[in-house]
C-alpha cells in the first residue's frame, strides 16, 4: 500500500496493558493520520500530525490515547491501560500534506485485548 | 456534522459487467472525493480522486462522477473481474480541511464468474 509501513500487523494485550502502534510514513511524506475501523464499518478519524506537531485530534478519546511523530523516527500511536473496547483495527495514512492530495494507507495493526 | 453515506451495502455482479457504486455527503463544503477499495486484512487502497471543480474523472477502468447540486458521487468500473471483489469506500474532506477525511460505510462488491 504505497510504502507506507504499520508495525506490529497483530498485536495481542490484556487488559489494563499498553499498546504502541507504529507508522513509518511513505518516503517524502510528512503528514500523518490515524483511522480506527471496527468490523463492517468505515473508518473514524482519530488524529493528524506533522513532524512533531498535532495538528487536528478532534477524533482522539480524551482518555489513555496519545500520538507522535518525532522529528526522528515512526509515528506512533499509544493506548494506555487498553479495555475490550479498543479491539480494532488502527490504520496509518501518509500524505504529502499539500492541499486536497490522497491519503495512502498502510495495512493496519490489528489489535485484540483479552 | 459530516455524514457521508453508502446507498447500497452490498452489490453482486456478473463478471464483465459494469458496476455503479453510489455515495452521498452532507457537507456543501466538502471540495475534495476520493475511492478505495480494501481487500480482506489489507488497508484502503486509494483508487480515484475527484476535486469540486470537476464533475467527471476517468482512470483505467474506473470512473468517478461528482453531483455537488445533490451532493451526490459514484464509482463506475467497467468489465468487472472477479480481482474487482472488496469493499468500496468514498472518502470526503471536511469542509475543505486537508486533515480529517470521513469515510462512508462501505459497499461490498461481489464478483460473480
Amino acid at each position: 500500500n504505497a510504502g507506507v509501513m504499520q508495525n506490529p500487523r497483530h498485536l495481542v494485550r490484556r487488559r489494563g496493558q499498553e499498546a504502541r502502534l507504529r507508522c513509518s510514513p511513505v518516503k517524502g511524506h510528512s503528514h500523518v493520520y490515524w483511522y480506527r475501523q471496527l468490523p463492517e464499518e468505515g473508518l473514524k478519524f482519530m488524529v493528524y500530525l506533522q513532524k512533531e506537531n498535532i495538528i487536528d485530534e478532534s477524533g482522539m478519546p480524551k482518555e489513555r490515547f496519545s500520538a507522535e511523530f518525532p522529528k526522528e523516527g515512526p509515528s506512533i500511536l499509544r493506548i494506555q491501560q487498553v479495555v475490550r473496547g479498543d479491539s480494532a483495527a488502527y490504520f496509518c495514512a501518509t500524505s504529502r500534506g499539500q492541499e486536497n492530495q490522497p491519503q495512502h494507507f498502510g495495512d493496519g495493526t490489528r489489535l485484540s485485548i483479552l | 456534522g459530516e455524514s457521508v453515506g453508502l446507498h447500497l451495502p452490498t452489490l453482486s455482479v456478473q463478471e464483465g459487467d459494469n458496476s455503479i457504486i453510489n455515495c452521498a455527503y452532507s457537507n456543501s463544503a466538502s471540495d475534495y472525493f476520493i475511492w478505495y477499495k480494501q481487500e480482506s486484512g489489507k488497508g484502503p487502497q486509494f483508487i480515484i480522486d475527484i476535486r469540486s471543480n470537476m464533475d467527471k474523472r476517468q482512470g483505467q477502468r474506473v470512473t468517478v462522477l461528482l453531483n455537488k447540486t445533490v451532493k451526490h458521487l459514484s464509482l463506475q468500473i467497467a468489465a468487472t473481474q472477479p480481482g474487482d471483489s472488496a469493499v468500496y469506500f468514498c472518502a470526503v474532506n471536511w469542509g475543505g480541511s486537508q486533515g480529517n477525511l470521513i469515510f462512508g460505510k462501505g459497499t461490498k462488491l461481489s464478483v460473480k464468474p
